[in-house]
């Protein structure tokens, strides 16, 4: 599979717990983002990449979450402390931008429940 | 920041009808809005983009319209077929041409299309 790939896909945990989820994107795609869904809702833009540089955080992402890219390719994304509505699919979504072509391809995500 | 807003949030209409979504925006900037359809359970999925250099756009059944004097686009879905049930997203980014700025996307809230046999 080349496309997007998030794991885990499912994750519960404890309130109070950390938990880290990890994104691989398409291989030669430079910008890689992070998205939380919950029920009902358009995907809400938590912060993204261009190659390693984290370049733009949404004020969604509190000081316990945390993104990195260390070599351009993959990201985690950790959550300190972990609070009941921190509940939602975390998205991570991948484009290549060159010329006009800026497409965003999704993964699956990883849905964290908070119990 | 910018605004979506999509509506309705459901529509159900009768296999072989058409369907209509409609989103607006706020931020004049934005120059790219495409539409992504989720099914259950599965990832978002592209299905049209238009940038704001072009009026309209079609692909076999689907069309979207863009009227940036009214910031305002909308999805055409003509000949609904079963498989076309599922939640549709607009969403709108700025900085496809410039280079500058961010190309995140802001999403509406969804709309919910089932097509009835």
């Amino acid at each position: 599979d080349t496309g997007v790939s998030q794991n885990p896909r499912h994750k519960i945990t404890k309130r109070g717990q950390n938990v880290t989820f990890r994104c691989d994107p398409i291989s030669e795609h430079n910008r890689l983002y992070w998205y939380r869904q919950t029920l009902g809702q358009g995907p809400e833009f938590l912060t993204y990449f261009q190659n390693e540089a984290q370049l733009e955080k949404s004020r969604l992402l509190s000081d316990r979450f945390s993104a990195e890219r260390p070599k351009g390719s993959f990201s985690t994304l950790e959550i300190q402390r972990t609070e009941q509505g921190d509940s939602a699919m975390y998205l991570c979504a991948s484009s290549l931008i060159q010329a006009r072509n800026t497409e965003a391809f999704f993964g699956q995500g990883t849905r964290l429940t908070v119990v | 920041g910018e605004n979506v807003e999509q509506h309705p949030s459901t529509l159900s209409v009768q296999e072989g009808d058409s369907a209509v979504i409609k989103c607006t925006y706020s931020d004049s900037a934005s120059n790219y809005f495409p539409w992504y359809k989720q099914e259950l359970g599965k990832r978002p999925q592209l299905i049209i983009d238009i940038r704001s250099n072009v009026g309209e756009k079609k692909d076999q059944r689907i069309a979207v319209t863009l009227n940036k004097t009214a910031k305002h686009f909308s999805l055409h879905i003509t000949e609904t077929q079963p498989e076309d049930s599922a939640v549709y997203f607009c969403a709108a980014s700025i900085g496809v041409h410039s280079g500058a700025g961010s190309y995140q996307l802001t999403f509406g809230k969804g709309t919910k299309l089932s097509v009835i046999p």
